[in-house]
């Protein structure tokens, strides 16, 4: 089945410490985003990919970078994450950037800052 | 500004006891209406479209109207595996991205 995978599922590091989450395709969708969930919280869009154009919210902390090598894998980069950062984060997927068009979403992956 | 407003925040019902879901939107030019479920560590799952105002949709128990102001979600005679969180999302001709609202937790007890 054609799908969004988010690896690791559950990432714990320390305050300061750079981390990395990834996310995959097999939708061959062009767009991909990444969102920071927070407990019964809208999920909040950090930025976005159109095919290789980077697409950064003006409200996205610096903090935050994110690359994306080929059309199936996105990284999203945390260079020293503080206490706050401690979030759900969510990789989604859309065929267009359209906002005709649905995001398929990844199970998440649960980053916890000690 | 895009504004989604869900309510109520949490709803509790007896397995079988139907009630909706309102969500309240603001946008400039409505693009679609989306309808997500979240189940507790997991990312949302996709459940209806809509696009214009009279449009309805339904899978199983679930039935999604849409106004102009406004969208509903039905759900009829529930189960205790439809608890859940529901999120509604706007996208807006002047944006590229969806706006969401920060959902309602529904719990089914049996």
């Amino acid at each position: 089945d054609a799908m969004v995978i988010q690896n690791p599922r559950y990432q714990v590091t320390q305050f300061g410490k750079p981390v990395t989450l990834s996310c995959s395709q097999t939708l061959n969708h062009n767009v991909m985003y990444w969102y920071q969930q927070k407990s019964s919280q809208a999920p909040k869009l950090l930025f976005h990919y159109y095919d290789k154009d980077f697409n950064n919210e003006a409200d996205t902390p610096d903090n935050f970078q994110s690359r994306r090598p080929n059309t199936s894998f996105c990284f999203l980069d945390i260079r020293s994450p503080g206490l706050g950062d401690a979030a759900m984060y969510l990789c989604a997927t859309s065929g267009t950037e359209s906002s005709y068009n649905e995001q398929f979403f990844g199970p998440g992956t649960r980053l916890t800052v000690l | 500004e895009d504004q989604v407003t869900q309510s109520p925040e949490a709803l509790r019902l007896q397995e079988g006891e139907s009630s909706s879901l309102n969500c309240s939107y603001t946008v400039s030019g409505l693009r679609g209406l989306f309808w997500y479920r979240q189940d507790p560590g997991k990312g949302p799952e996709f459940l209806f479209t809509l696009y214009s105002a009279g449009e309805e949709k339904e899978k199983e128990r679930l039935k999604a109207t849409l106004t102009k102001k406004e969208s509903f979600l039905h759900i009829t005679a529930p189960k205790p595996e439809d608890s859940a969180t529901y999120l509604c999302a706007v996208g807006d001709t002047g944006r590229r991205a969806l706006t969401f609202g920060s959902g309602t937790r529904l719990q089914v007890q049996p």
